[in-house]
């Protein structure tokens, strides 16, 4: 169980244009997503906190009308890159809370989204 | 705000011999304790974790020891094998839901 699948694997965009990745808890309900960025041989970076029903919440520094979060189902949250620029390049992963039998709330992550922004 | 220093950033061991992760942390209310393995453009993957109750959990060869007064919790790794080597990080929970993760120690076993 607590698989999270995310898509598309990687994308190459021309600055300017806006990039959707998906992000879906396969085998459970996933009230809570986290939207994360890492760089090369760096950490993950949290962006944002993605609720089912309600608004994002964002990181101190991340700009919200940049990164569109949408957290419509229980399984499905989507992260949009909005005008992408070269320096939005990373790798994006998301991961899914999840409460599965006899263990205690964990978070599973998807395989993340490599952005290329020329 | 969080905080979490790990460890050392790099390290190399022989095949066979153990190796140790440290991480310190800095909210004392925090309860759930991660670690995840990360290969190369890959995802991380969750290999043991530990909850604030106890002080120590093991899983195979892999052990995590907490130490809440001093506020840092290890990674042991036993026996290590080629395929232990990738990146793990450290991560806490701060403010009951989100994860901080620690800067990412880079083990390479050499054969």
């Amino acid at each position: 169980g607590a698989v999270v699948s995310q898509h598309p694997s990687r994308v190459i965009c021309k600055s300017g244009t806006s990039v959707k990745i998906e992000c879906r808890s396969l085998d459970f309900q996933a009230t809570t997503m986290f939207w994360y960025r890492q760089f090369p041989k760096q950490s993950l970076m949290l962006m944002a906190t993605s609720n089912e029903g309600s608004k994002a919440t964002y990181e101190q520094g991340v700009e919200k009308d940049k990164f569109l979060i949408n957290h419509a189902s229980l399984t499905l949250s989507t992260l949009t890159v909005t005008s992408a620029h070269p320096e939005d390049s990373s790798f994006y992963i998301c991961s899914a809370r999840a409460r599965l039998a006899g263990v205690q709330e964990t978070q599973y992550f998807g395989p993340g989204t490599r952005l290329l922004v020329l | 705000g969080e905080n979490v220093e790990q460890h050392p950033s790099t390290l190399s061991v022989q095949e066979g011999d153990s190796a140790v992760i440290k991480c310190t942390y800095s909210d004392s209310a925090s309860n759930y304790f991660p670690w995840y393995k990360q290969e190369l453009g890959k995802r991380p993957q969750l290999i043991i974790d530990i909850r604030s109750n106890v002080g120590e959990k093991k899983d195979q060869r892999i052990a995590v020891t907490l130490n809440k007064t001093a506020k840092h919790f290890s990674l042991h790794i036993t026996e290590t094998q080629p395929e232990d080597s990738a990146v793990y990080f450290c991560a806490y929970n701060f403010g009951n839901e989100k994860l901080t993760f620690g800067t990412g120690t880079r083990l390479t076993i050499i054969p």
